[in-house]
């Protein structure tokens, strides 16, 4: 079994709609958590961290973190074409090594 | 702020010649560099950890007398694929560690021939 696993899609939705992304993980260690974005041939962009469970917004971008279940989601409200991309989620424990656990990402396509 | 970059972003080599690639942290000093290994439609596997100033630390698996890596200065990682493979063919991607965070390079696409 995989540390982290997430769905690797492709996930396709219209423009506008919302998106929900999810990664599952097994270590109950992992404290801080983060979800990236990569267009296709580039490197990974940070888009939003946090730190144990709850919830965190920028924008259109929510992150909640379920600690209990082991289960973290990105929610993309009122999607655009131009959040076509991977969206990879990645983990860390607290050990300060830095260390980060990725998911495999998931392929979004939305529609214009 | 927090930009890295790499060079090159594309090369091709035959096999058994070495590639050496550039991490450099733009706007900001990084004491540690992470690097990593990606393959089609797959996560990214860390490498290795740089340091400023000493050995780098390998991931379990990863031959460190294949992956040369030197951080000889606050804004400089390299790494040098030494006689180099086909299957060594693969997307590089370094990060440097700012604040806390994790900022990544473009990536440099190693085809080896």
């Amino acid at each position: 079994q995989k540390e982290v696993e997430q769905d690797p899609g492709p996930l396709s939705v219209p423009e506008g709609a919302i998106v929900s992304l999810n990664c599952t993980y097994s270590n109950s260690a992992f404290q801080y958590f983060m979800w990236y974005r990569q267009y296709s041939r580039k490197g990974p962009e940070l888009l939003m961290y946090t730190y144990s469970s709850g919830n965190k917004e920028d924008g259109r971008f929510t992150a909640q973190v379920d600690k209990s279940s082991k289960y973290i989601s990105l929610f993309i409200r009122d999607s655009q074409p131009s959040d076509s991309a991977t969206y990879l989620c990645a983990m860390s424990p607290t050990s300060g090594t830095y260390k980060y656990i990725f998911g495999t990402g998931t392929r979004l396509k939305v529609l214009a | 702020g927090a930009v890295v970059s790499q060079h090159p972003s594309r090369v091709i080599c035959k096999s058994g010649t070495s590639v050496k690639i550039e991490c450099r942290s733009l706007d900001f000093q990084a004491t540690t560099m992470f690097w990593y290994r990606q393959f089609p439609k797959q996560s990214l596997m860390l490498m290795a950890t740089s340091n400023e100033g000493s050995k780098a630390t390998y991931e379990q698996g990863v031959e460190k007398d294949k992956f040369l890596i030197n951080h000889a200065s606050l804004t400089l990682s390299t790494l040098t694929v030494t006689s180099a493979h086909p299957e060594d063919s693969s997307f590089y991607i370094c990060s440097a560690l700012f604040g806390g965070q994790q900022y990544f390079g473009p990536g440099t696409r190693l085809t080896v021939t």
